[in-house]
């Protein structure tokens, strides 16, 4: 069974500076999908930034980027020029191609990371 | 606009009386699912239906059932609520091909059950 770690329940960063979030998995899959996804006082579920494991280059939207490390199973998020808006709850996600059975399709969550943006 | 609906957003309940939550699409997805989402544990799924009548358990189906008998709707029923279903839940969908294709989240039910 795949499991996602975030340890860090809280982070806080000032106003346009740079923060990492954590985040480790554990599979035996050799192909699978990474995500981080965004959840504002509001609830909605936001994706804010996918990786595919077959792909070396490390995937970044705007201000936000990744350290995947396939060997290390490490999936870290980057948050650059921090803004007020980016306070948020992180999840970290995965989810499996080859997963058959009741895993399919299936998103596997971390525990979330709570970040502050301080202005 | 393509998206995910949830009715209610907010609901109240008492310990053993049946409820219904409803989740709607417009995007043509095969694939939806239930997740509920707690501090601490993040998202897990309830039950995910791949087609219309094609239904299966998540990780924690205990206490719940579903439904799939149109491709757009996949309603989450708790037949005698209990507290520990207090919880956030959300609907989600996608095409069959996922996770090459992302998932819409709907905008979360927030239910408390006394």
């Amino acid at each position: 069974a795949q499991t996602v770690t975030q340890s860090q329940p809280e982070m806080s960063v000032q106003e346009a500076e740079t923060v990492t979030l954590s985040c480790t998995y554990d599979t035996s899959e050799n192909n699978y999908y990474l995500f981080w996804y965004k959840q504002p006082p509001s609830r909605q579920m936001i994706l804010v930034i996918r990786q595919e494991a077959y792909k070396q280059q490390n995937a970044t939207e705007n201000r936000f980027s990744v350290n995947f490390q396939k060997a290390a199973k490490s999936f870290s998020l980057k948050i650059s020029d921090s803004q007020l808006g980016d306070t948020a709850m992180y999840f970290c996600a995965f989810t499996s191609p080859n997963a058959g059975g009741t895993s399919y399709g299936k998103l596997t969550f971390g525990q979330g990371t709570i970040l502050t943006v301080h202005p | 606009e393509a998206q995910v609906t949830q009715n209610p957003r907010y609901l109240i309940t008492v310990t053993g009386k049946k409820l219904t939550v409803t989740c709607s699409q417009n995007m043509n997805h095969e694939y939806m699912s239930w997740y509920r989402q707690d501090p601490g544990l993040g998202l897990r799924q309830i039950y995910y239906s791949m087609n219309v009548e094609v239904t299966d358990k998540g990780d924690v189906p205990e206490g719940y059932k579903v439904s799939r008998k149109e491709k757009r709707n996949f309603p989450l029923i708790l037949e005698s609520p209990s507290p520990n279903q207090t919880s956030l839940y959300f609907c989600a969908s996608s095409f069959r091909t996922a996770p090459r294709n992302e998932q819409y989240f709907g905008p979360g039910t927030r239910l408390t059950v006394t």
